[in-house]
């Protein structure tokens, strides 16, 4: 029964680049949600997908964005990066929104 | 907004010792309380839950009460191992499934 699985592991780029990290939710699992984790810092919540529609955003600008696909699986979009965005970015997936949420081991993004 | 406290670590003890990482929140409805572990380079791992007043989670020898009228959720264990050496996030979920996390408490045990 394979966990949530992210990739890339590590990624580096520079600012104003853009990104794309992937997410593969847990088995039988239709919920995914995104997260980012600055050194030494809770994860903060960026955004909720089901039924491939963004359900919930947190406070995070429009530079952030997303998508799942029919599969369930998700991508996360961040454009003009920031030496900021510099984070480990955690996807976690649930069934119909009940916790509780499995995490992914994260993709760790570092800008330049 | 709702939010959760947690005590600043790092918390080192000694193996066998006991421990207590305090947590407090503040939320608008009735919230769901959790705590999760993180193990150096890996994603985070759901501890124990409650979901109402007065529940406790346990798991692995960890627990932690609901207590509503403190607005509190302190984890403790009787005795830890070094393998329990981590960052402890507590965390609150309020009629969504998006957690609200505090921010961590790194457990250093030593042998």
């Amino acid at each position: 029964d394979a966990g949530v699985t992210q990739s890339p592991t590590h990624l580096i780029k520079t600012r104003g680049q853009q990104v794309t990290l992937r997410c593969s939710p847990k088995s039988g699992h239709d919920t995914v949600s995104w997260y980012q984790q600055a050194l030494g810092q809770g994860p903060q919540f960026i955004f909720q997908y089901y039924e491939e529609e963004e359900r919930q955003r947190g406070n995070f600008p429009d530079r952030f964005s997303g998508h799942q696909f029919p599969n369930y699986s998700s991508e996360l979009n961040v454009n003009a990066l920031l030496l900021g965005d510099s984070a480990l970015y955690l996807c976690a997936s649930s069934l119909g929104g009940y916790q509780p949420q499995h995490f992914g081991d994260g993709t760790r993004l570092s800008i330049l | 907004g709702d939010s959760v406290t947690q005590m600043e670590g790092p918390v080192t003890l000694s193996e066998e010792a006991f421990l207590t990482i305090n947590c407090t929140y503040t939320a608008t409805g009735y919230p769901s309380l959790f705590w999760y572990v993180q193990y150096p380079g890996e994603g985070l791992q759901l501890l124990l839950k409650a979901t109402k007043a007065d529940d406790k989670g346990s798991n692995k020898g960890f627990e932690a009460t609901y207590r509503k009228e403190t607005t509190s959720f302190h984890l403790e264990k009787g005795s830890v191992q070094v393998s329990d050496s981590a960052v402890y996030f507590c965390a609150l979920s309020v009629n969504t499934d998006k957690l609200i996390f505090g921010t961590g408490t790194r457990l250093q045990v030593f042998p």
